[in-house]
This record gives structure tokens, sequence and C-alpha cells, in this order.
């Protein structure tokens, strides 16, 4: 596709539930970021990935809070146990090159996925 | 502790009235500034990226330039289209002697343009 793809768009979740969220990238893009946005506020980091590498994971606020990428592609963000504060907008963001070496390449971000935990 | 600060938080502007939206940033080790535009319901869309203090981009209605301390977005008569969220965002070492790839974004400033 031509941009970076996110579903669902919207999930509504009990909370304790578990939830799996879904992030297709620009294709050959190397790096994958997952932000949360709060309402009215600017997005915070959670994770890094370059390909299937997990490089940073800084930003996940607890250990409910897991991603992946096997395949060096489409990634997915795993929240288990869901709570309330766990409501926000998870942004999924892909650049073509390793931000390791060369961080002059911009983040191209998805649409999101807003999350309602009630 | 590193910060990005934009101002103000609201801006209502009528067709045609050019101003300008401020971010400042206290980090250390800058590596770049980027400024996106997001629409409600949309994610953050890229719009530029400054690299060091005098570098002035431009786009349409848009210029962005930066100093040591802040870079600005000004927007000459500005159309209900510009009407969105602007996000400030810095890329700087974060790590002592290693690059840095993490964007740390400011809260946005939310520019509404009446006709």
């Amino acid at each position: 596709g031509a941009g970076v793809s996110q579903s669902p768009r919207y999930k509504v979740a009990k909370r304790g539930q578990d939830v799996a969220l879904r992030c297709d990238p620009i294709s050959g893009h190397v790096s994958l970021f997952w932000y949360q946005q709060a309402l009215g506020q600017g997005p915070e980091f959670l994770t890094y990935f370059q390909n299937e590498a997990q490089l940073d994971k800084s930003g996940l606020p607890s250990d409910r809070f897991f991603a992946e990428r096997p395949e060096g592609s489409v990634s997915t963000l795993k929240i288990q146990r869901t709570q309330q504060e766990d409501s926000a907008v998870y942004l999924c963001a892909s650049s073509l090159v390793s931000l390791i070496s060369s961080y002059n390449s911009p983040l191209h971000f998805g649409n999101g996925t807003r999350l309602t935990v009630t | 502790e590193d910060q990005v600060t934009q101002s103000p938080e609201a801006l209502r502007l009528q067709e045609g009235e050019s101003s300008s939206l401020n971010c400042s940033y206290t980090v250390s080790g800058l590596r770049g500034l980027f400024w996106y535009r997001q629409d409600p319901g949309k994610g953050p869309e890229f719009l530029f990226t400054l690299y060091s203090a005098g570098e002035e981009k431009e786009k349409e209605r848009l210029k962005a330039t930066l100093t040591k301390k802040e870079s600005f977005l000004h927007i000459t008569a500005p159309k209900p289209e510009d009407s969105a969220t602007y996000l400030c965002a810095v890329r700087h070492d974060i790590y002592s002697g290693a690059g840095s790839y993490q964007l740390t974004f400011g809260k946005g400033t939310k520019l509404s343009v009446i006709p």
C-alpha cells in the first residue's frame, strides 16, 4: 500500500481484556515505531524495531505491553489486562532506513488505533 | 529534563491573517527538528525537517525557521484548509556518544482558520 496501515481503527475493550493492534508499515521500510497519543497531547514513544529486532522498548509503560515484528514487516502491539489509563490512540510509524545510523529520515505515521477501555 | 514546548496551545485566525507558531526546545545534541501536521482522526503528516540554526524551509503558505533555542512555523495568508494541529518534534542524542532515533514531541498548537 501507499502508506502505513493500522487496524482496527477503533477498539473498545472491557477492563481486564487483552487487545492486539496491528501495523502494516510501508513496504521495505526498515524502522518501525509505536507511539501512544493521549487526548490533547503529543505522541509519546513506546518502542522501536529495526527489521525484526526490537532495539528499544524503554517507553512501554508496563509489562502488560508487548510488541513484536517477527518477520521484519507487520508489527503487533499487544496489551494484556487492559486498564482505563491505557485508553489512547496508538500510532505506528515507519521509516525507510535504520535510524540508528541515519537520523535524517522522517517518520511516516499511520492513522492510529483509538483504544477505549471501559 | 529535555523538553519541547509549543505555543500558543490554540490559535484562531481569520482567513488571510498571517501568524507564527513557536516551538522551543531544551535538549542537548539536536539531530533534527521536525514539523508535522495532524488532522482530527488522522496520524501526523510530515511537513519539514530542520537541522541547523539559520535554516529555513518553505512549502506553499508555510515557512519553518530554526534558531539554537526554538523554531517558528510561519503561516502566510492562511486558508480554512490549513486548520489542523501542528506538532513539533526533536530528534536528539539520548545516550552519550550514540545516535538518536526517538522523536520527542511537543503537545501541539491547534490552529483554526475562520473564513
